[in-house]
């Protein structure tokens, strides 16, 4: 079956503190892999992709993601958390771009605060 | 301003009263598609639609229906809610289902079936 796993419920650090989400996979072919952060009564907003080429991936408000294809994992790391950045992120994974209506598949999300 | 609206927002309502969620994008975005998000379980697709009058179950379609009669509009209904449909709904769409592209997700409708 595939599925996406975000192992920590909730991550807890500092600001100026460097953080990390941590996200595993498994699916069968080339994974297709995003992270979306969701803040309180909003929707969810896309962060940044991997398609393919460069293991690190940049992507907004200063996030970026490492692929690692071995260890099936697409981790979000920012250098100098932010008390903003406290929220609610998933982590998502695209089996097959060539499937039509590929859904994404979701993990169950890490909440991520950050104290002043 | 690019986006995808939904309304309402919030609907508390009572089992087997039939109702619909609307979603709209203006982005001229072929695939839409619903969301249920709840706690411990992560967002779950619904139904999608590749573009026009095509849809299709996701996940979890029990329960609900859906309709694509135009491209900007995919509205969700649950013909006879009951308690277990409590939740948080997204609607999302991108530009195509066949590339993977970012989804770009509305505000969020939260249904409470009482």
């Amino acid at each position: 079956a595939q599925s996406v796993a975000q192992p920590e419920d909730q991550v807890n650090v500092a600001e100026g503190n460097p953080l990390t989400v941590k996200c595993t996979y498994s699916v069968s072919g080339n994974p297709y892999l995003f992270w979306y952060v969701q803040y309180p009564n909003r929707g969810l907003q896309f962060l940044l992709k991997y398609i393919t080429g460069d293991n690190l991936v940049k992507g907004s408000y200063g996030f970026e993601a490492e692929f690692n294809k071995s260890q099936t994992s697409f981790h979000l790391k920012k250098p100098s958390a932010l008390v903003s950045d406290s929220a609610l992120y998933f982590c998502a994974v695209s089996p097959s771009f060539r499937q039509a209506g590929t859904a994404l598949i979701f993990g169950k999300g890490t909440t991520l605060s950050v104290s002043s | 301003e690019a986006q995808v609206t939904q309304n309402p927002r919030y609907l508390i309502t009572v089992t087997g009263k039939k109702l619909t969620v609307t979603c709209s994008q203006n982005m001229n975005h072929e695939y839409m598609s619903w969301y249920r998000q709840d706690p411990g379980l992560g967002l779950r697709q619904i139904y999608y639609s590749m573009n026009v009058e095509v849809t299709d179950k996701g996940d979890v379609p029990e329960g609900y229906k859906v309709s694509r009669k135009e491209k900007r509009n995919f509205p969700l209904i649950l013909e006879s809610p009951s308690p277990n449909q409590t939740s948080l709904y997204f609607c999302a769409s991108n530009p195509t289902g066949n590339r993977p592209y970012e989804q770009y997700f509305g505000p969020g409708t939260r249904l409470t079936v009482t």
